[in-house]
């Protein structure tokens, strides 16, 4: 199916783990992003990228790694978990820097 | 640095009435202004995207405006529905036309019966 695809849905994982969420787009957007939705801070920037192999840092960057080979593909690593990188993260992607953005359906992390 | 604020975070109305949810933002240059709704558990649903040479866009029942000058969109919505019961989050692209979003913290609509 066309679309903005998110996996996995759902992932608990240990503290010190590296864990990869994925992130795949059909459309050839450009612009693709990562954000994360915590209560009390809403939706943050963690990275976003203009192209393939060219991305860069959001508000919020500190512990994540991302990498984009492939246009349609926009992974995001947590190299080490922490437990504050518990959260509902959203991939996002966008055909032009002033167009309307498509939202994942998201992937709820939990470290424990 | 860009901060999008709304106002008020819950907001409870019985249905079919009409209904103004706040948007304000603290740097007038912006590129454009998008409007999203957010079901619980759900990502979101984008509903209206207002260039920044524009002043108002429509779709259904559903009308947002933007007036760059004062820092402000609002988002009307008509003849509210127990349906339109979601989390409405306004967001700004930034001056520097790089794409990247500014959020504000929404706000949570219930449309009682």
């Amino acid at each position: 199916d066309a679309g903005i695809t998110q996996s996995p849905r759902y992932k608990i994982t240990e503290t010190g783990r590296q864990v990869t969420l994925m992130c795949h787009q059909t459309w050839s957007h450009s612009y693709m992003f990562w954000y994360r939705q915590d209560l009390g801070h809403g939706l943050r920037l963690i990275y976003y990228s203009a192209a393939a192999d060219i991305t860069d840092k959001g508000e919020v960057p500190d512990g994540y790694v991302v990498s984009r080979s492939k246009t349609e593909n926009f992974p995001l690593t947590l190299e080490s978990a922490t437990r504050s990188q518990t959260s509902v993260y959203f991939c996002a992607s966008s055909l032009d820097p002033g167009g309307g953005y498509t939202f994942g359906s998201g992937t709820r992390l939990t470290v424990v | 640095k860009q901060e999008v604020t709304q106002i008020p975070a819950a907001l409870s109305v019985p249905e079919g009435e009409n209904l103004v949810l706040n948007c304000s933002f603290t740097d007038s240059a912006i590129y454009n202004l998008q409007w999203f709704r957010q079901d619980p558990g759900k990502g979101l649903t984008s509903l209206l995207l207002i260039q920044s040479s524009q002043r108002e866009q429509t779709s259904g029942r559903l009308n947002a405006s933007l007036d760059k000058s004062s820092g402000r969109s609002t988002l009307y919505i008509a003849a509210s529905q127990p349906g339109d019961s979601a989390t409405y989050l306004c967001a700004a692209h930034g001056s520097s036309n790089t794409g990247k979003l500014i959020f504000g913290q929404g706000t949570t609509l219930q449309v009682k019966p």
